[in-house]
């Protein structure tokens, strides 16, 4: 079975510092993942996946995340952090076997000004 | 086009009692699923439907019930409810399992007393 870790519950960076969100994963075949991001009493949003094409894969506001098979990791990033970027940010994980995606617990993003 | 709609957003309910919490979308996706969020543990999956017609348990089925009523209706249905069932609850879709996007809905938040 697939499972995902997110190193971290709660992320506080200042407004223009690097963001940096880690995610590990864990599956037995080749993966598809992904980043979801959830603003306050929201629905969740999708901000990227990975689904074996390049293993850089950018997405919405200038976040990036980059897939690492040695390391079973998709961490996520982002150049310069906005006030805006303050949310809760999930990993989550599929296998072409399983077809619901299983998640991580979630990383509160703060930005300080 | 308004994508996963839920209904109600907000509903408290007594210990033993129950309800039905709506899901419909409007993207010809076949694949339906109905999850739940609490603090500190993401996003957990209850039921998912591959497609109309069939439904499968996830990580949390006890306590529930699911119906896909046609392509564009899933309903979650608890019969007694517990206070350990008080959660947000999200519907979501995808064009079919895998390796797709999963589209959310605004969620539910239920308070069972």
């Amino acid at each position: 079975a697939q499972s995902v870790t997110q190193l971290g519950s709660h992320v506080s960076v200042s407004e223009g510092a690097l963001v940096l969100l880690r995610c590990n994963y864990s599956s037995s075949v080749p993966p598809y993942l992904f980043w979801y991001v959830q603003y306050p009493n929201q629905g969740l949003q999708l901000l990227l996946k990975y689904t074996s094409a390049a293993t850089l894969v950018k997405g919405i506001n200038d976040f990036e995340a980059e897939f690492k098979k040695s390391e079973t990791s998709f961490h996520l990033t982002k150049p310069s952090a906005h006030m805006s970027d303050a949310a809760e940010y999930f990993c989550a994980v599929s296998v072409p076997t399983r077809r619901a995606l299983t998640f991580g617990s979630g990383t509160r993003l703060q930005v300080q000004p | 086009n308004a994508g996963v709609t839920q209904t109600p957003k907000f509903q408290v309910l007594k210990t033993g009692q129950s309800m039905t919490l709506q899901c419909a979308q409007d993207m010809n996706h076949n694949s339906m699923y109905w999850y739940r969020q609490d603090p500190g543990m993401g996003l957990r999956l209850i039921y998912y439907s591959a497609s109309e017609g069939t439904t499968d348990k996830g990580e949390v089925p006890n306590g529930y019930n699911v119906s896909r009523l046609n392509k564009r209706e899933f309903s979650l249905r608890l019969e007694s409810a517990a206070p350990s069932q008080t959660s947000v609850y999200f519907c979501a879709s995808s064009v079919e399992g895998g390796g797709t996007e999963a589209f959310f809905g605004q969620g539910t938040r239920l308070t069972v007393v």
